[in-house]
């Protein structure tokens, strides 16, 4: 079945640092979703993207659909200590048995 | 997560036992489905139901029954629970299969299995 790589499982950073994730994928994809998890709660989307080349931003974050559709990567700007969390992507299609693929996730610690 | 809700948040089952995870929503969304997350892993889809009476299987059925008799409740079934199944569960609805910006999380069920 389709798959997400997500890596690393982890990263640590310093408040007020940037950070970039990146999202790949084996196969093509028309929808890529970026999502973060707190410790304890549901996933939340943050950023959907639906087309390639697209660049969409919310707030400090930052999601770029990849030309390939094969890939997205994910930035946010300037860290702050509630950016702590699991960050995960997933991919889906279109059609009636397109399904939602979700990548590992990648924790991110934020020092103070 | 307003509007999917989870229960119990908690449960502690020994091996063998069977149980049922409620979710419940109010947001008249078509699409319901279940995921577990373990360490490492990730989601990964269990059952998902594209409306009422209609129920499919995803990525690791095995061992999860799954009914949709209404449109607001879609229960998790463990026939006969297995230390494996010890697992944080995710009940989500969306108004479509893939509509990502659509797509809401009810708080999760921990689930230890003994």
């Amino acid at each position: 079945g389709q798959q997400l790589n997500q890596s690393p499982q982890s990263m640590f950073i310093q408040e007020g640092e940037d950070v970039s994730m990146n999202c790949t994928s084996s196969s093509i994809f028309n929808t890529w979703l970026w999502y973060k998890q707190d410790p304890g709660e549901g996933p939340v989307l943050l950023i959907a993207l639906y087309k390639a080349g697209e660049l969409t931003s919310n707030g400090r974050l930052t999601a770029q659909f990849g030309i390939t559709r094969k890939d997205s990567f994910l930035n946010i700007s300037a860290s702050i200590p509630s950016d702590v969390g699991i960050y995960f992507c997933a991919g889906a299609n279109t059609g009636a048995n397109s399904k939602l693929t979700f990548g590992k996730g990648i924790t991110l610690s934020v020092r103070p | 997560n307003a509007g999917v809700t989870q229960t119990p948040k908690f449960q502690v089952l020994k091996t063998g036992q069977s149980m049922t995870l409620q979710c419940a929503q109010d947001m008249n969304h078509e699409y319901m489905s279940w995921y577990r997350q373990d360490p490492g892993m990730g989601l990964r889809l269990i059952h998902y139901s594209v409306g009422a009476g209609i129920t499919d299987q995803g990525e690791v059925p095995n061992g999860y029954n799954v009914s949709r008799s209404t449109t607001e409740d879609f229960p998790l079934r463990l026939l006969s629970a297995a230390p494996s199944q010890t697992s944080v569960y995710f009940c989500a609805t969306a108004t479509g299969l893939w509509g990502g910006n659509t797509i809401y999380f009810g708080e999760g069920s921990w689930l230890t299995v003994v």
